[in-house]
């Protein structure tokens, strides 16, 4: 167990819709990452929280967001959802920026199936 | 961040040691060697990580050539639990930015 918890485990959706994905972070940690895995792309990073700020940008489209709230848990709202957004969503989190090790600790991920 | 080539696929026997090695010719002075593995749609695991001595933890050794352009990941006894995707990346250790996952080698530990 990584201590990283994501929810929920799995989502099925209908292309249009929005859905928000969850990542509370390991005790302490205060960066949060976002990655998308789909079968043809492997792991993409998305975009990465440090208390509260974003501090980079990735693969993220315009119709995805993200926001880190003051108890450092993270949500991902994906919205206009398209076939091609099924994929794996996992969740990271690190001690944070400026550190030497910088080990990031993933989830276990949300499945996203669009139909 | 410094590329990575390493190896499509490995198949290693179970109870032998599995070496997974990784080419990062272009890497900095400054940037670590880390290593994770990804056990079917699981989330990515830690296994390792170094600069430029080698490295033992409870899961792996990290070897790093002299000239770091290159290094070894070894699991001392391969057990089929160890059948995985195993991630090399290199990256400065003083950004708190994303890791670069490429595509890994596929490891089957065979029994």
């Amino acid at each position: 167990d990584s201590g990283v918890t994501q929810t929920p485990k799995h989502l099925i959706t209908a292309t249009g819709q929005r859905v928000t994905l969850r990542c509370s972070p390991r005790s302490g940690d205060l960066s949060v990452y976002w990655y998308q895995q789909s079968l043809d792309q492997g792991l993409q990073f998305l975009i990465h929280y440090y208390n509260g700020e974003e501090r980079a940008k990735g693969n993220i489209l315009e119709r995805f967001s993200a926001q880190q709230f003051p108890d450092l848990h993270s949500e991902l709202n994906l919205s206009s959802l398209e076939l091609g957004d099924s994929a794996l969503y996992f969740c990271a989190s690190s001690e944070g920026t400026g550190k030497a090790k910088n080990i990031q600790y993933f989830g276990a991920g949300t499945r996203l199936s669009v139909l | 961040d410094a590329k990575t080539t390493q190896p499509t696929s490995m198949d290693c026997a179970e109870g032998r040691a599995a070496n997974l090695p990784c080419n990062h010719s272009t890497i900095s002075g400054n940037e670590y060697v880390y290593w994770y593995r990804q056990i079917h749609s699981q989330g990515p695991q830690y296994i390792i990580h170094g600069l430029k001595n080698n490295e033992t933890n409870e899961m792996a050794s990290l070897i790093i050539t002299e000239d770091r352009k290159s290094s070894t990941l070894i699991l001392p006894h391969a057990t089929l639990r160890d059948t995985a995707v195993y991630y090399c990346i290199v990256r400065p250790p003083n950004t708190g930015n994303q890791f670069y996952f490429g595509t890994g080698t596929s490891l089957t530990v065979i029994p």
